[in-house]
């Protein structure tokens, strides 16, 4: 069974460039997750869909970061325009059913934003 | 107060012994609890869950939760420098879908 998908893997802009991030869940899983992981700390959740409507994304910073997904399967996160602070590690995750207390999360091999 | 605290270390133990892992978080309510592996430059790899107090083995490794005292811990016994890396406590609240919070890490070395 594939993994989750991402891409890039890697990606260098300059502050207030503008950038996104593609992830392609495991076949048939309902919710997907897009974190945050700065260096040296945890990941941070962003957003999190199930299927294809939001489920949370309050700790998402709507005025620079967009997400979304289409379909109930791809999913896109945007960044415009990038800040400095925003250099990290965007994770993509997805879990089979309904994002439940007891759910699997699986994590894909993430892209790292650097932003100069 | 973090919500998940854990010691950043790093830990050093070495081969054969037994490495623990330590974590508290501060919502009483949490519902589940977990333990993911970070390699360095790589993705968080799930190792363990627990739901209930007490303790849950899987070959090597042992998750022990305390719900009382909100704690939550991971034994790596007969450690290997294979398990050197960072280990992430992820804690569900249990009233926010599948939101996962996670603490800091601690970066665990095993020494052969």
């Amino acid at each position: 069974e594939a993994g989750v998908a991402q891409s890039p893997r890697y990606k260098i802009i300059e502050k207030r460039q503008s950038v996104a991030f593609w992830c392609n869940p495991i076949s048939g899983h309902a919710t997907l997750y897009w974190y945050q992981q700065i260096l040296g700390q945890g990941p941070k959740l962003l957003i999190q869909f199930q299927n294809n409507g939001v489920v949370d994304d309050s700790q998402l910073p709507k005025d620079r970061f967009s997400a979304e997904r289409l379909k109930g399967v791809d999913s896109t996160l945007k960044i415009q325009p990038a800040k400095l602070e925003d250099s990290a590690v965007y994770l993509c995750a997805s879990s089979l059913s309904s994002g439940g207390y007891t759910d699997t999360q699986y994590f894909g091999p993430g892209t790292r934003l650097t932003v100069l | 107060q973090k919500e998940v605290e854990q010691n950043s270390g790093p830990l050093s133990v070495p081969e054969g012994a037994i490495a623990s892992l330590n974590c508290t978080y501060s919502d009483r309510g949490s519902q589940s609890f977990f333990w993911y592996r970070q390699y360095s430059g790589k993705s968080p790899e799930l190792i363990m869950s627990i739901y209930s107090n007490g303790d849950k083995e899987d070959g090597r490794f042992t998750a022990q939760l305390n719900k009382a005292s909100q704690y939550v811990s991971l034994l790596i016994r007969d450690s290997q420098p294979s398990d050197s890396a960072t280990y992430l406590c992820a804690v569900n609240r249990g009233n926010q879908g599948g939101k996962l919070i996670f603490g800091q890490g601690t970066e665990l070395s095993v020494k052969p």
